[in-house]
C-alpha cells in the first residue's frame, strides 16, 4: 500500500517570501505523485502531478515541485507567496496504472502574513 | 465550477437517521470517489466505481453504502448516524488517475 507523509501540519511565512512544502511518500511500486490545494470552504483544486519524465514539475499559481526517487520526496515550492495563497495544501499518492484510488496526506495549511 | 456536482451542500440531521449523498461526475469520466474529510481524521478514502462496478473499499463503515447508476451519477446513503459522521463528504471524478482527480465542492454533514 501507497502512503504520505506531510511533516509541517502549519507553515506560516511572510507575503513575497519563499516557501517549501514538505512531502514525503512511501510505495514499493513505482507511483504518481500530485499536489492539491483546498481554498477555505471549497473542494480540492489540482495543482499539479508527476507521472514521469522530467524531475520537476510546474504547475498553476506558480507552484512547482521536485519529484526525489532516492528520498522518496515530492516537495512542493514558490518561490513568491502572496496571501491568496492561504490554504490547506495536500499531497496525494497512487500506484501508476489503472484507475487507482489516490491516497492523501493528512496536509499543510499555509498562512501568509502580510 | 468543477464540472463535478454535489447535492446537497448542507445537511443538518439527527443521531440515527439516514441520509443519501449525491453525485454527479465531470462528463466522460468513469470513476467516482468519495471521501470523507473531518478535522481529526483528514481526508479518508470510502470507495471507488468505476463505470457501475465497485472497484476499491477504503475505510467505510457498515453503516454506510454507494452505488453508481447507469448514467454514472453515485450516491452515499449513511444510515444510523452518529455524532462522529459529521464531516465533509467529497466526491471525485476522474477519467483515468493519471489525469488527476476533479472534486466536487462538497456536501457538510452536520449530525446533531
Amino acid at each position: 500500500a501507497q502512503s504520505v507523509t506531510q511533516l509541517d501540519s502549519q507553515v506560516p511565512v511572510f507575503e513575497e517570501a519563499p516557501v517549501e512544502l514538505r512531502c514525503n511518500y512511501s510505495s514499493s511500486v513505482s507511483v504518481y505523485l500530485f499536489w492539491y490545494v483546498q481554498y477555505p470552504n471549497q473542494g480540492l483544486q489540482l495543482l499539479l502531478k508527476y507521472l514521469s519524465g522530467s524531475t520537476l514539475v510546474k504547475g498553476i499559481n506558480g507552484f512547482e515541485a521536485e519529484f526525489n526517487k532516492s528520498q522518496t520526496s515530492f516537495h512542493l515550492r514558490k518561490p513568491s507567496v502572496h496571501i491568496s495563497d492561504t490554504a490547506e495544501y495536500f499531497c496525494a499518492v497512487s500506484r501508476n496504472f489503472g484507475n487507482e484510488k489516490l491516497t492523501f496526506g493528512t496536509g499543510t495549511r499555509l498562512t501568509i502574513i502580510p | 465550477d468543477s464540472g463535478v456536482t454535489q447535492t446537497p451542500k448542507h445537511l443538518i440531521t439527527a443521531t440515527g437517521q439516514r441520509v443519501t449523498l449525491r453525485c454527479s461526475p465531470r462528463s466522460g469520466d468513469l470513476s467516482v470517489y468519495w471521501y470523507q474529510q473531518s478535522l481529526d481524521q483528514g481526508l479518508q478514502f470510502l470507495i471507488q466505481y468505476y463505470n457501475g462496478e465497485e472497484r476499491a473499499k477504503g475505510n467505510i463503515l457498515e453503516r454506510f453504502s454507494a452505488q453508481q447508476f447507469p448514467d454514472l451519477h453515485s450516491e452515499l446513503n449513511l444510515s444510523s448516524l452518529e455524532l462522529g459522521d459529521s464531516a465533509l463528504y467529497f466526491c471525485a471524478s476522474s477519467a483515468r488517475v493519471n489525469y488527476g482527480y476533479t472534486f466536487g465542492s462538497g456536501t457538510r454533514l452536520t449530525v446533531v
